[in-house]
């Protein structure tokens, strides 16, 4: 059965702080994604991954940074954490092949105070 | 100009029901097409994928019209079970998947 972890389901953290966000598939997949979710405005994507040590920019990457250096760890990392970052983040990875299901984590649910 | 828009509805319907949701998008270049499905606080998970000659997956039935690009799901018999949140999602080639939305239903008892 596959599987995408996130380290954590609810998070607080106080604005300024570093927070890591972190997320394992164990399917093997290629594909790296992680967005976030807020209420009227749906899924955007922050950043991907194709490969190790490779990401791109989704459509939202400001204020995130993220790290892949084994391919079944995709980690999310705010480097000073703002209260307009307060949201539901979700992990999501595919096979290669651009069209290939996306499987998503059961998401972060972080509060920036 | 989004690239793909839904109805955010929600649409409430009875038991029983059939309901439609339809979906643009705006990439004519635009390859694969799928509907995901989100129940309250969980993740989106695939419910269907949508192919040129339509398909059907028991009560659904998904569509594609690439002449006027957009997309549609009919969902037969509905039951409670159905109630969610359904996002409309297109591939534009080498890009990431692109999510619309998404369209809420609750189904009544």
């Amino acid at each position: 059965d596959v599987k995408v972890t996130q380290s954590s389901r609810y998070l607080v953290k106080r604005t300024g702080e570093k927070v890591f966000l972190e997320c394992v598939q164990d399917m093997d997949h290629e594909n790296m994604f992680w967005y976030r979710q807020d209420p009227g405005l749906g899924l955007r994507l922050i950043y991907f991954s194709y490969d190790v040590k490779m990401k791109e920019k989704g459509d939202i990457p400001e204020g995130y940074s993220v790290s892949r250096e084994k391919k079944e760890r995709f980690s999310l990392i705010l480097e000073s954490a703002s209260t307009n970052q307060t949201s539901m983040y979700l992990c999501a990875s595919s096979d290669s092949g651009r069209v290939s299901e996306q499987f998503f984590g059961p998401g972060t649910r972080l509060t920036v105070l | 100009r989004k690239e793909v828009e839904q109805d955010p509805g929600p649409f409430n319907v009875p038991e029983g029901a059939t309901v439609a949701f339809n979906c643009t998008y705006s990439n004519s270049a635009s390859q694969s097409f799928f509907w995901y499905r989100q129940d309250c606080r969980k993740e989106p998970k695939l419910l269907m994928s949508v192919y040129s000659s339509g398909n059907e997956d028991g009560r659904f039935t998904a569509q594609l019209n690439r002449a006027s690009q957009y997309i549609s799901l009919l969902i037969r018999d509905s039951k409670l079970s159905d109630s969610a949140t359904y996002l409309c999602v297109v591939n534009s080639g080498n890009t990431p998947l692109v999510f619309g939305k998404g369209t809420r239903l609750s189904v009544i008892a």
